[in-house]
């Protein structure tokens, strides 16, 4: 398998539930992101990890919590989310940590989250 | 810091007709630009880039761009639009250190038959 593989592609959580959304790459890239899409609003970058290590956090609140345990995987772990976080959330990988230089991103085709 | 302003929201074209998406670029060196297509509920797929030489780019499904540096343009052009073109399109813009890409808002494209 190739690419970036983001399971699952739909969830529906309760406000009090736990879930976790995972995102998978074959690339051999070396950083990888996880963005937030809501309906009529930019793209918002949420987390960027480096070689393993975040480096960056948007001010994103701690309902959300990133576990990027190898270079291949990446998790966004949910709990006790908001109707607002309700979105399109994407991760994508890039093969330099400065992907601007490396080519860009590769992402996946994102999990659509719905928050009841 | 750098920026990217996609100034149309929404376009819509005829079928068979030509289309140009605009994209302008705030960034003190050269910078390295990229458009993204995504379709809906779907992740962004990279249609071209531009690095360095060449100022017009060819990309995937008979697209091109010219990056302009007078005007901090990268404007995303295709002679003849097909129906299945249809889908909200970004422009990016990363630096040689940056550990992120900087998006546009987007322009989603509507094609009429």
């Amino acid at each position: 398998e190739t690419g970036v593989t983001q399971t699952p592609r739909h969830l529906v959580m309760g406000m009090t539930n736990k879930k976790s959304l995972k995102c998978e790459q074959h690339l051999g890239h070396n950083a990888m992101y996880w963005y937030k899409q809501s309906a009529k609003k930019p793209l918002e970058l949420m987390f960027v990890y480096s070689l393993e290590e975040r480096v960056e956090n948007n001010s994103v609140p701690s309902r959300f919590s990133p576990e990027c345990p190898n270079s291949s995987h990446l998790f966004l772990h949910l709990h006790t989310l908001q109707p607002e976080d309700s979105a399109l959330y994407l991760c994508a990988s890039s093969q330099s940590t400065s992907p601007g230089q490396g080519g860009g991103y590769t992402f996946g085709s994102g999990t659509r989250l719905t928050v009841v | 810091a750098q920026s990217v302003t996609q100034p149309d929201i929404h376009i819509t074209v005829s079928e068979g007709a030509s289309l140009e998406l605009r994209c302008n670029y705030s960034y003190g060196a050269t910078p390295y630009l990229f458009w993204y297509v995504q379709s809906p509920g779907q992740g962004l797929q990279l249609l071209l880039k531009y690095f360095s030489g060449d100022t017009l780019v060819q990309g995937i499904k008979g697209f091109e761009a010219e990056f302009k540096r007078s005007q901090s343009s990268f404007n995303l052009r295709k002679p003849s639009v097909h129906w299945s073109d249809a889908a909200e399109y970004f422009c990016a813009v990363g630096t040689g250190t940056a550990s992120k890409l900087t998006f546009g808002t987007g322009t989603r494209l509507q094609v009429t038959l």
